[in-house]
């Protein structure tokens, strides 16, 4: 099945400062979205992006499909924006091709 | 539009009990699908269902978990005679198409303890 991976597991921030997160996945996709898992547990979706570029406030995604990688920015954070950080992915065909695929994740503290 | 909803939020059984979860799909949905995040795991797949029909139930453990959406209420996912490595946050999502170039939408998740 697909493989996806995400970097960095962990990343530590000032408050107002900006970050990038990188998810790389081995196959060709039909679903690649993005979510954050706050620290009540809950997964919020944050992008549906198997392709192209999109932009929600302050978070923006990008998904080179051709290139197998999607990007997660986060601009200017705040101390709600910490929690984990999931890609996960459909492959456009073959085993698995039904679910989403998690990453590992990123852990985001964002400290005042 | 209501979002899916999951119920309960927290369950809690002792050993050997049966535990019940409930996925109520967004409206107009008629493919859920859930998964399963164990401590210190990611989440994993376990089953994919249409309305009345299993269609891919390869994350799903042999024994004693069974699911199912039936053409009336929710999604039930059916854990019996509960262990201690059942203890895990399951989470529901749906879509209004099949997987492929479609959105997953996902619910609030039932945390199940058992002790």
């Amino acid at each position: 099945g697909i493989q996806v991976e995400q970097s960095p597991p962990d990343l530590i921030l000032q408050e107002g400062a900006n970050s990038t997160l990188r998810c790389n996945f081995s196959d060709s996709v039909n679903n690649l979205q993005w979510f954050h898992q706050n620290p009540w547990g809950q997964l919020i979706n944050l992008f549906y992006i198997p392709s192209g570029t999109k932009q929600n406030g302050r978070l923006s995604a990008t998904t080179v499909a051709t290139e197998r990688y999607s990007l997660l920015y986060i601009s200017s954070s705040q101390t709600t924006d910490s929690g984990v950080y999931f890609c996960a992915a459909t492959p456009y065909s073959g085993a698995g091709s039904y679910q989403l695929t998690f990453g590992k994740g990123t852990k985001l503290s964002v400290i005042p | 539009n209501a979002g899916v909803m999951q119920n309960p939020r927290h369950l809690v059984r002792r050993r050997g009990q049966e535990a019940r979860l409930r996925c109520s799909p967004m409206k107009g949905h008629s493919h859920v699908y859930w998964y399963r995040q164990l401590p210190e795991e990611g989440l994993k797949f376990m089953v994919y269902l249409q309305k009345e029909n299993i269609i891919d139930e390869s994350g799903m453990p042999k024994e004693r978990f069974s699911a199912e959406f039936p053409k009336e209420g929710p999604s039930i996912l059916r854990i019996q005679q509960v262990v201690r490595g059942d203890s895990a946050a399951y989470f529901c999502a749906s879509s209004p198409n099949g997987p492929s170039m479609t959105e997953q939408y996902f619910g609030p998740g039932t945390r199940l303890t058992v002790t």
